[in-house]
């Protein structure tokens, strides 16, 4: 089972901001990481320790965390934006990667 | 611009083994480690292992030790995960990425097109 708990699907109006958490003792201690996963594609990352965006991820998307939580914004959504979105973090040992179950995100 | 490649579907009998490659260009291969991540018929990503080429040491997930072995040829750039005694639940995508692990952070940040494996007698 997944160390890392999110919620299995999330709705958003097109134009609104949007909030997809990560719970997990060990991002207590770990930074999240964020991937985006559209049908028949390979993950994309989107953020990486906590609130870093990589290069061509539009800014729209950001990261926070308090305590256990991690969090990803998508501030005013897109329809481009509908997708699976994962989180990852090492896990409570800090020597293994785990990822939560996945939230499919709705734009409506 | 970093791109990993992999080998293309199988299709194996259950106790069989799979070996699926992932070529690496764009970037010092030795600089960053491989991790193998997979994904069954409809649900969520599950890290298997990786492996640091400028050591080639590799690490595994506590569920795939003694099953999956990750190896990496520096003379091609290439990183190769087998999975052996494969059952119909093995069935899955199997993706390779490259590992940005440091200190508190852990992300995959380049991926693979992802390879389908199919286990059935």
């Amino acid at each position: 089972s997944s160390e890392l708990t999110q919620d299995p699907a999330v709705s958003v109006a097109l134009g609104q901001t949007v909030r997809i958490t990560c719970q997990g003792d060990s991002l207590g201690t770990y930074y999240a990481s964020w991937y985006q996963q559209k049908p028949g594609q390979a993950p994309l990352l989107v953020i990486y320790g906590n609130n870093n965006r990589p290069s061509g991820i539009p800014d729209r998307f950001s990261g926070s965390s308090s305590g256990i939580t991690g969090s990803l914004t998508i501030t005013g959504a897109q329809a481009e934006d509908e997708a699976d979105y994962y989180c990852n973090c090492r896990d409570s040992s800090g020597n293994y990667l785990v990822f939560g179950g996945g939230t499919k995100l709705t734009v409506l | 611009q970093v791109q990993l490649v992999q080998s293309g579907a199988e299709v194996k009998k259950p106790g069989s083994s799979v070996k699926v490659s992932c070529k690496t260009s764009g970037g010092t291969f030795r600089n960053y480690p491989i991790s193998w991540v997979r994904q069954a018929p409809g649900q969520g990503l599950e890290w298997m292992g990786g492996i640091n080429p400028f050591f080639g040491t590799a690490d595994y997930a506590q569920k795939f030790q003694g099953t999956v072995t990750i190896t990496a040829d520096e003379s091609t750039s290439t990183v190769y995960m087998e999975l052996s005694s494969l059952k119909s639940e093995d069935t899955a995508i199997y993706y390779c990425a490259r590992d940005m692990r440091d200190g508190y952070n852990w992300a995959l940040d380049y991926w693979g097109q992802g390879t389908p494996v199919t286990v059935s007698s």
